[in-house]
């Protein structure tokens, strides 16, 4: 079956410009999350969803980053006034709604992102 | 929020041997998973093992866990050149169950 998807799977952007990374979970997935990965480093987690409840933003770095979910499905993660610090893989992953303790996260390819 | 600190933080051994990975954390736990990530396959889910659980098998993988010390490993036993990637532990703590992940281990298996 299809598994999580994002778009663009590179984006080259000049430094001050917005951007916008797409993530398509997997069908009837009820949670989504966005992490990101610099280069030789572990993931560092951004922003959870999870069904129609307030999305956990306490890893976002700044107020420049936001997210949306849009009607449970589609999320779309922007970066305003790009910074070089910003460039890094921006990894999303969906969980399916299973019981207690079986959170499994299904990760899309990533998009790369490099501000120059 | 914590995360998960795996050890080494690289690991070189000949195919056949086995390869141990530990993960230490701070906090109590909800579940603790282990994952993959190679440039080709992306981050791939190998294991889920429960607060209540010690001991948990998925082919050549063995993983265990110790409230107690807060801490867990990843055994592969019988190594292939294919198991050359990184592996991290990303515990879960809280009510949000979401999952965080340390720097890894990066494994290299020679042929």
């Amino acid at each position: 079956g299809a598994g999580v998807s994002q778009s663009p799977s590179n984006k080259v952007t000049e430094k001050g410009k917005d951007v916008e990374l797409r993530c398509d979970p997997i069908s009837g997935h009820t949670a989504l999350y966005w992490y990101r990965q610099s280069l030789g480093q572990g993931l560092e987690f951004l922003i959870y969803f999870q069904g129609n409840s307030a999305p956990d933003k306490s890893g976002l770095p700044s107020d420049r980053f936001s997210a949306e979910r849009t009607g449970g499905s589609v999320s779309t993660l922007t970066i305003q006034r790009t910074q070089q610090e910003d460039s890094a893989v921006y990894l999303c992953a969906s969980s399916p709604p299973t019981g207690w303790g079986s959170n499994e996260q299904f990760f899309g390819p990533g998009t790369r992102l490099t501000v120059l | 929020s914590q995360q998960g600190e795996e050890d080494p933080q690289a690991l070189s051994i000949q195919e056949g041997e086995n390869a141990t990975m530990n993960c230490s954390y701070k906090t109590s736990i909800n579940n603790l998973q282990w994952y993959r990530q190679n440039s080709g396959r992306g981050l791939v889910h190998l294991i889920l093992i429960r607060s209540n659980e010690r001991e948990k098998h998925s082919g050549r993988l063995r993983v265990t866990l110790d409230t107690s010390k807060k801490s867990s490993s990843l055994l592969i036993t019988a190594s292939r050149a294919a198991d050359t990637a990184s592996y991290f532990c990303a515990p879960s703590s809280g009510g949000s169950y979401i999952p965080t992940f340390g720097r890894g281990t990066s494994l290299i298996v020679h042929p």
